[in-house]
Parts: C-alpha cells; sequence; structure tokens
C-alpha cells in the first residue's frame, strides 16, 4: 500500500499569515496519463471531508485561490495564503493513483 | 444538489452483522462508481472499498475484503455496506463517497456520515 506521510501533526496560525502541510508519499503518484494522483481535502470541525485540491495542483470548483499545491513525484506541499478563520479543520491528503486508496493521518490547523 | 445520506448505524456487539445504506440524489447514481470510507475516533481516514456504477465489480482494502461487502441497487439509488464479524476497531463514522470526473471537472461528495460502534 502507499503510505502518504504528513507533517506537522498541528500547526497554529495567526490570521492573515501563511501556512504550509507537507505530504510524502512512499511510491511515485506519476500515474501513465502523466497526471499526478494526490488529493488535499479539509474537514471543518463537525462537518464531512470535502474535495480542496485535485492532481496535485488543481483547485477544486468554490475554493478560493489561497489555496494552492505543489510538489514532485513524491512530495507535496499545500499552501494557504493569508490563513482565515473558516480555514480552521483537519486537511488530509489522499491518493488515487491504484488501490487501496490511502490517505494521510492529517494535520489540524488551528486559529491563534 | 447532490445528497448522500447514509443510514443503518449504531451500537453492535462484537461478532455481529450490520447493514449501512446509502441514498443518493441530485444525480445519475446508475453512472458512477461508488465507495466507502470511514473515520475513526482517532480521524484516521481509511478507504473501504468502491463498486462499479453497474454493481458487476467491486474493489476492497484488503484488510477488510473478507468481512466486508459493497453492493448497490441503481433502481432505488442506494449503495450499502454489508459488515460482518465486526470488531472493535471497526468503530467509526462511515462515509459514502463519489469520487468521479465529468470529462476533467471533479464531481466529489461525501455524505454526512454514520456512526458505528462496536461494543458488548
Amino acid at each position: 500500500d502507499i503510505v502518504l506521510t504528513q507533517a506537522p501533526l498541528s500547526v497554529s496560525v495567526t490570521p492573515g499569515e501563511s501556512a504550509s502541510i507537507s505530504c510524502r508519499s512512499s511510491k511515485s503518484l506519476l500515474s501513465s496519463k502523466g497526471i499526478t494522483s494526490l488529493y488535499w481535502y479539509l474537514q471543518r470541525p463537525g462537518k464531512s471531508p470535502q474535495l480542496l485540491i485535485y492532481q496535485m495542483s488543481n483547485l477544486a470548483s468554490g475554493v478560493p485561490d489561497r489555496f494552492s499545491s505543489s510538489g514532485s513525484e513524491t512530495d507535496f506541499t499545500l499552501k494557504i495564503s493569508k490563513v482565515e478563520t473558516e480555514d480552521v479543520g483537519v486537511y488530509y491528503c489522499g491518493h488515487r493513483l491504484e488501490y487501496p486508496l490511502t490517505f494521510g493521518s492529517g494535520t489540524k490547523l488551528e486559529i491563534k | 444538489e447532490v445528497q448522500l445520506v447514509e443510514s443503518g448505524g449504531g451500537l453492535v456487539q462484537p461478532g455481529a452483522s450490520l447493514k449501512l445504506s446509502c441514498v443518493a440524489s441530485g444525480f445519475t447514481f446508475s453512472d458512477y462508481w461508488m465507495s466507502w470510507v470511514r473515520q475513526t475516533p482517532g480521524k484516521t481516514m481509511e478507504w473501504i472499498g468502491d463498486i462499479k456504477y453497474d454493481g458487476s465489480y467491486t474493489n476492497y482494502a484488503p484488510s477488510l475484503k473478507n468481512r466486508f461487502t459493497i453492493s448497490r441497487d441503481n433502481a432505488k439509488s442506494t449503495l450499502y455496506l454489508q459488515m460482518s464479524n465486526v470488531r472493535s476497531e471497526d468503530t467509526a463514522t462511515y462515509y459514502c463517497t463519489i469520487g468521479a470526473f465529468i470529462t476533467t471537472v471533479p464531481f466529489d461528495y461525501w455524505g454526512q456520515g454514520v456512526m458505528v460502534t462496536v461494543s458488548s
């Protein structure tokens, strides 16, 4: 199985500042079609997860452009610019390269 | 509006069976692969498996394939998860999900989740 390792476990950010979350894969997530199969989700408190980023760097519909993601075949970074209070929650990376799909352990973002 | 509504959770004894349901609306259910994902009390996210749009093919997490079965009834727009011989480690919130693409645009939705507690 592909192991996704997220860091840090939690991050505390002042509103208006930036935050970065790392996700490292045990295997290249670059598919034979040239697509990097890395996804980012946000689970706000008491809510279901929602898709933020798909195929490593594409913003899902309705996601503000304060969110961005980049990386290589195995190392990825989610960056949140100008953090707002609504960004509070747990961020998960996940892949869809092959079965079984797996997720990172999550990074909790809190506001200072 | 796309809706995925899970039901059937609750308190169940170790070794028992339980069947979860997920009623879908707002899209053509029979066009899409559907999945189940669970989240433990410690917030660990685990993919359980998925089922092809016509129900003819399923994939499972290796650790669960001997005890969990995914099925669907397209006439009722309903997805199912049959859990057997449940264990304490199956205690989790179970989500019905769809993670597809319409051409290049993601079609990604999660239900509100249903809690399952395995305890004697």
